[in-house]
């Protein structure tokens, strides 16, 4: 799987939108980026994922480059909920291929 | 987490004692992964299983730890002896059989602390 690189923490104002970025610039064509996020001492939450398109969903839009080399998730109206770490994963599309957690992203949502 | 349940919560053993964690996934799902998260580090995978079968066990230490996912019944991960350094947070995911971009469902997690 391609590695990821994603700054170790980040903050953000209440209610303004948080942008985090993620490099992948090894990433292959059958690859999709995943966002997952954990909050403090709970299990992983998925967020959303993509192969080259941008996506949306309730939770969040995951913007892919062109060249497919980096992408941004974006938290529109980021709450103090929303206090986690980040993690950004390329899976290869093979049945059951595991995912492989980085360092991630701290982000704090500050008051 | 989407119906994966993890039993128990938090588990409390001695060294050299065994510990054994349960995970019951999303039903249908017939994808199970183990995962462990050392204090202050991230999640590492450990094991990847299919209904009675191990597909992947790259990430298991070669001693003391084992895991099933029987037929019938929920998955077991299994520490023989356990000493301080086992002492984590070990979480189960679970996806549905098909579609392997289909995302990961995760537990709460059983925090395991060896005394």
């Amino acid at each position: 799987d391609a590695k990821t690189t994603q700054p170790p923490s980040m903050d953000c104002a209440e209610g303004r939108a948080a942008n985090l970025p993620c490099n992948h610039s090894t990433i292959s064509g059958n690859e999709y980026v995943y966002w997952y996020r954990q909050i403090h001492s709970q299990g992983p939450q998925y967020i959303i994922h993509g192969l080259k398109n941008n996506e949306t969903n309730e939770m969040a839009s995951l913007i892919i480059t062109e060249d497919r080399k980096s992408s941004t998730l974006i938290l529109p109206h980021a709450t103090l909920r929303d206090t986690a770490v980040y993690y950004c994963i390329v899976r290869r599309e093979t049945s059951g291929s595991r995912l492989t957690f980085g360092e991630g992203t701290q982000l704090t949502v500050n008051p | 987490n989407a119906g994966v349940m993890q039993n128990p919560r938090h588990l409390v053993r001695r060294r050299g004692q065994e510990a054994r964690l349960r995970c019951s996934p999303v039903k249908g799902h017939s994808h199970v992964y183990w995962y462990r998260q050392l204090p202050e580090e991230g999640l590492k995978f450990m094991v990847y299983l299919q209904k009675e079968n191990i597909i992947d066990e790259s990430g298991m230490p070669k001693e003391r730890f084992s895991a099933e996912f029987p037929k019938e019944g929920p998955s077991i991960l299994r520490i023989q002896q356990v000493v301080r350094g086992d002492s984590a947070a070990y979480f189960c995911a679970s996806s549905p059989p098909g579609d392997s971009r289909e995302k990961l469902f995760f537990g709460s997690g059983t925090q395991l602390s060896v005394l």
